[in-house]
């Protein structure tokens, strides 16, 4: 069974603090994917890691950071959170032409 | 640029009825097309790809969609609707070629099904 997980599920943050949020996968999958979804947008891209150490920039990679040391994790580092990053935030693998999504995490920057 | 459009935040219908949601694309080349199915306060889970040959593509749980180039759309279809498919529905393209496995995503239509 395909399965993406998500650490933590739910963060209460300030203003300011870092944020780190992990995403793994026991698949293998080369490329993975974070998104943020806000209510009435859809999925909107951050980052794309292609593989270890191979990242790009989604549609909107600003204020975000990410980090792939092993093929099975991929990392969103949020330095000096802001309100406006209140979101939450999904994380997926691809295999073939489909996607698998973790379960998300809710991010709340008070 | 690409983009998806899906006209309809929500749409509403009895079980039983048959349900089309709508879904319209931008892209200068041959598209890659997709449904995601968002159950509430649950993930997103695939239910359909179109990628080339044939119009009309069968999915999980029922679904089907019709990839019309004509009108660059690709609309979802179920007959009849069951009220277990109240869900919220992605309609997401990804360019072929060199844009790099990007998807992107429609803004969702909130599907209710009344029992």
């Amino acid at each position: 069974d395909m399965k993406v997980t998500q650490m933590p599920r739910y963060l209460i943050k300030r203003m300011g603090e870092n944020v780190l949020l992990e995403c793994g996968q026991d698949m293998s999958h080369e490329t993975m994917y974070w998104y943020r979804q806000d209510p009435g947008l859809g999925l909107q891209l951050i980052y794309i890691s292609y593989d270890v150490d191979s990242n790009s920039e989604g549609d909107i990679p600003k204020g975000y950071r990410v980090s792939r040391k092993k093929r099975e994790h991929f990392s969103l580092i949020l330095d000096s959170a802001k309100t406006n990053q209140t979101s939450v935030y999904f994380c997926a693998s691809r295999l073939g032409y489909e996607q698998y999504f973790g379960p998300g995490t809710r991010l709340t920057v008070l | 640029a690409q983009s998806v459009d899906q006209p309809d935040a929500h749409v509403t219908l009895y079980e039983g009825a048959s349900l089309e949601l709508r879904c319209s694309y931008s892209y200068s080349a041959a598209p890659y097309l997709f449904w995601y199915v968002q159950y509430p306060g649950q993930s997103l889970q695939f239910l359909l790809k179109y990628i080339t040959g044939d119009a009309v593509v069968k999915g999980t749980k029922g679904f089907e969609a019709e990839f019309r180039k004509s009108n660059s759309s690709f609309n979802l279809k179920k007959s009849p609707a069951h009220w277990s498919d109240s869900a919220k529905y992605f309609c997401a393209l990804e360019g072929g070629g060199n844009m790099g496995y990007k998807l992107t995503f429609g803004t969702g239509t909130s599907l209710l099904v009344d029992p």
